[in-house]
This record gives C-alpha cells, structure tokens and sequence, in this order.
C-alpha cells in the first residue's frame, strides 16, 4: 500500500537554526512528492513541489527539498528559520500519471523560539 | 482572487443525524478533492472530482458517505447516521485538472457528532 511517513511528530528550534524534516515514501513506481505548510488558523498551502527533473527542488519562503531515489526520501530544508516558520509541515505523494488523489504523512509541528 | 471556499466553517450534530458539507472550488477549476483530517493526523483522501463525475470514491469509508458536484462547480459531501467516529475536518481542494497542477485547498469544516 502506498504510504508517506514522517518521523519527526514535533520540533522545536530557535531563532537561525538550521531546519530537516524528514519525509519517507513507500510507492511502487514513480512518485511525485509535495511539501504542504499549515500556519497557525490557516488553510493547506503548497510550499514546493516535485515532478522530475533537478532532484532539489526550491519552493517559497526560503524551503528547499531534495529527492533521493534510492532513500525514498524527499526531506524538506531551510538553512535559517524565522519565528514566522512556526507551523505544521505536511508531506504527501501520489504516483505519476492519472492517479491525482494526495497520501499524506502525519505531519511535523515545528515551534520556532523567538 | 477568490480561493477554495467550504461552509459551514463549524458544524455540531448529534449521532445518527444527516449532514451536508459544502465545498465551492476556484472558478474554472475541473478537479474537486475531498478529504479527511482527523486529530494528529494528515489529510486522508476520500473522492475526486473531474467534471461532474466521481473519477475515484475509492476513499469513502462506507455507504453513509456520499459526495456530488451536479454542475461540475459546488461539490457537497453528504453523512448519513452520523457516528462519533466521523468527526474530524472535513477538507476540499481543487485543481485545473491537470496531473502536474497544483490542489488549493479549502479552510475545512469541522464536524463535531455527540
């Protein structure tokens, strides 16, 4: 069955720490693979997305992600965050082609100290 | 421009009652999506949209769920026999239509069944 875990339930940094999240996926072809963030009292919104291509993807606000085929993994990444980054980060997949409907992780809460 | 918008944006029945949820999507948008959130969990797919027609209820938990978009725009997810299990946060999302476009999604409605 297909599958997208997150390891981390919540994390907690302060101010210009450096941030992974990390992202696993369990599919048995070719995936595309999405970062959504929720802030505080907000709907689902996209932050980066991957298709194919270069495997390191570069979204909004400063994410990035990078695809690794062979770790299944596509782990989201921001070299300094802000207290505005405080939020709940959702992976999901679906497979490439026709299928659209979006498998999601549990999400991580990340809470970034001022 | 206008987003995803779902009413009510709260909803509180009492078990074994029916309930209408409403999704209207982003004008021109062919793709709906329903899904499921629960406490401490990501979204859970439940049916998508393409046009007028369900292309996949594969996520429907049983035949007291039951979604419809008549006119290819406003979707409304129907409950039947409420049980305490169904609360959550129902959420919509829609798309172009395409396998690359991105879904928006919806504020939620919360369901809340004593």
């Amino acid at each position: 069955a297909q599958s997208v875990s997150q390891h981390n339930h919540h994390v907690i940094l302060s101010e210009a720490a450096s941030l992974e999240l990390g992202c696993n996926y369990s599919y048995g072809g070719t995936v595309n693979l999405f970062w959504y963030v929720q802030y505080p009292g907000q709907h689902l919104q996209l932050l980066l997305k991957y298709f194919s291509g270069d495997p390191l993807v570069k979204g909004i606000k400063g994410f990035e992600a990078e695809f690794i085929k062979s770790k299944f993994s596509f782990n989201l990444r921001k070299p300094s965050v802000q207290w505005s980054d405080t939020a709940e980060y959702f992976c999901a997949a679906h497979p490439s082609g026709s299928a659209r409907q979006l498998t999601f992780g549990s999400g991580t809460q990340l809470t970034v100290l001022p | 421009g206008a987003g995803v918008s779902q009413t009510p944006s709260n909803k509180v029945t009492e078990k074994g009652k029916y309930v209408e949820l409403r999704c209207d999507p982003i004008s021109g948008h062919t793709a709906l999506y329903w899904y499921r959130q629960s406490l401490g969990q990501g979204p859970e797919f439940l049916i998508y949209f393409q046009g007028t027609g369900a292309a996949d209820d594969s996520g429907l938990p049983n035949d007291r769920f039951f979604a419809v978009r008549p006119e290819g725009s406003v979707s409304t997810l129907k409950i039947q026999r409420t049980e305490r299990g169904d609360s959550a946060v129902y959420l919509c999302a829609s798309s172009r239509g395409g396998t690359t476009d991105t879904q928006y999604f919806g504020p939620g409605t919360r369901l809340t069944v004593l």
